[in-house]
């Protein structure tokens, strides 16, 4: 079935410097992604969303790109933090109304 | 923020019991949950999704008869892992839609071991 899928299943990032987290979707009928943080033994955290109506968000430190031609979505963290560390998921949305996530990625932020 | 708690946090249980986790809305009125399994070093797998006032839609491969869930009112849903067996220990996320709109709230998650 279509999924969301992670590029790189580690990103090892020096403190201060910007980090970007990739994922590509399949389902080109999804309206609505989202980026989720979640830290070790916890629940994901809401970062920042997008609709496919748009190609950029920005929020407090990160943005949002939404390349729907090639379907692909980015996470950008500006100047990284210690806890910044953590897996993040997108997700997308579909028609369905339900929200499928991607394989994960792992962010080490390098004091 | 909107808030999703889950309880308990952490269970264990003897194998061939049946456990409850719930999940309230605390702030806002949700009238879809979705029930998920995480696993050690994987993403999140969703089980279900539970409609307030109807049956939960189940995913391919989730048994509905062991995998219990309630969605009584706009703000709980429980999930109920009945005859539990080790293999069932794991990490057990339920999440919230506003009413409203579509984002997504996630609860704490709710560890259980099965022993």
């Amino acid at each position: 079935g279509e999924s969301v899928g992670l590029h790189l299943p580690t990103l090892s990032v020096q403190e201060g410097d910007n980090s970007i987290i990739n994922c590509a979707y399949s389902n080109s009928a999804s309206d609505y992604f989202i980026w989720y943080k979640q830290e070790s033994g916890k629940g994901p955290q809401f970062i920042i969303d997008i609709r496919s109506n748009m190609d950029k968000r920005q929020g407090q430190r990160v943005t949002v790109l939404l390349n729907k031609t090639v379907k692909h979505l980015s996470l950008q963290i500006a100047a990284t933090q210690p806890g910044d560390s953590a897996v993040y998921f997108c997700a997308e949305n579909n028609a369905g109304n339900m929200l499928t996530f991607g394989g994960g990625t792992r962010l080490m932020v390098k004091p | 923020g909107a808030v999703v708690s889950q309880h308990p946090s952490w269970v264990i249980c003897k194998s061939g019991t049946s456990v409850k986790i719930e999940c309230r809305s605390l702030d806002f009125q949700a009238t879809t949950m979705f029930w998920y399994r995480q696993f050690p070093k994987q993403s999140l797998m969703l089980m279900a999704t539970s409609n307030e006032g109807s049956k939960a839609t189940y995913e391919q491969g989730v048994e509905k008869d062991k995998f219990l869930i309630n969605h009584a009112s706009l703000t709980l849903s429980t999930l109920t892992v009945t005859s539990a067996h080790p293999e069932d220990s794991s990490f057990y996320i339920c999440s919230a839609r506003w009413i409203s709109g579509n984002t997504i709230y996630f609860g704490e998650g709710s560890w259980l071991t099965v022993v």
